[in-house]
């Protein structure tokens, strides 16, 4: 069965800290991995994509890496921010499917001062 | 601006009382979806469409219709709303497969729903 696991499920650091979150994955076979950022009561916007050929990609203060042999993802958050207060959704695609996408249930981050 | 527009954004109604969840989105994109957030569960797919006329449940469909009359919209259908229907929904959509952007999925700012 294709799934999708993120740890932890919720986070407290403090402002300037770093964190990694992670993304555990069954899906096959694996088209790619995306990681979207989901404010409180708003719709997830993407933050990266990671394709099969991929190890590393970042986007400013936000590094994804994947390995596809183990299945996982991680994001790591550099020199966090409070803005960064916000939960992280792990999603994967499948390839060659017509239901395309399956989602983690994501990982609540709260920053504090 | 390319976005996805939900509507109503907020919703309170009463057990039984059919109701609608626009979704339209200006992309011209072939695939569209339904889901449904609830607290611990993340979420969850109820409906997508592959293109026009074309449509296929998720993995929580009961109680929900949709329909693909025109690519730019998806509507939500609830005939006989529940308490446990009681939710915040999503609507997105991408480009279909092998089109530029294929792998991304831009969502609406989402519809809350109360259910008395």
């Amino acid at each position: 069965k294709n799934q999708v696991e993120q740890s932890p499920q919720s986070l407290i650091i403090l402002e300037g800290k770093n964190c990694t979150l992670q993304c555990n994955y069954t899906v096959s076979p694996f088209s790619n991995l995306r990681w979207y950022k989901q404010d409180t009561g708003r719709g997830p916007v993407s933050l990266t994509i990671m394709t099969f050929s991929e190890n590393t990609k970042s986007n400013g203060r936000y590094t994804a890496t994947l390995d596809a042999d183990t299945k996982q993802s991680s994001l790591h958050i550099t020199a966090s921010q409070l803005s960064d207060s916000a939960s992280y959704i792990c999603v994967v695609r499948e390839r060659n499917t017509g239901n395309q996408f399956y989602f983690g249930t994501g990982t609540s981050l709260t920053v504090i001062p | 601006e390319a976005q996805v527009t939900q509507n109503p954004r907020y919703l309170i109604t009463v057990t039984g009382k059919k109701l609608t969840v626009t979704c339209s989105q200006n992309m011209n994109h072939e695939y569209m979806s339904w889901y449904r957030q609830d607290p611990g569960l993340g979420l969850r797919q109820i409906y997508y469409s592959m293109n026009v006329e074309v449509t296929d449940k998720g993995d929580v469909p009961e109680g929900y219709k949709v329909s693909r009359k025109e690519k730019r919209n998806f509507p939500l259908i609830l005939e006989s709303p529940s308490p446990n229907q009681t939710s915040l929904y999503f609507c997105a959509s991408s480009p279909g497969q092998g089109a530029l952007g294929a792998n991304v999925l831009t969502f609406g700012a989402g519809s809350r729903l109360t259910v008395l």
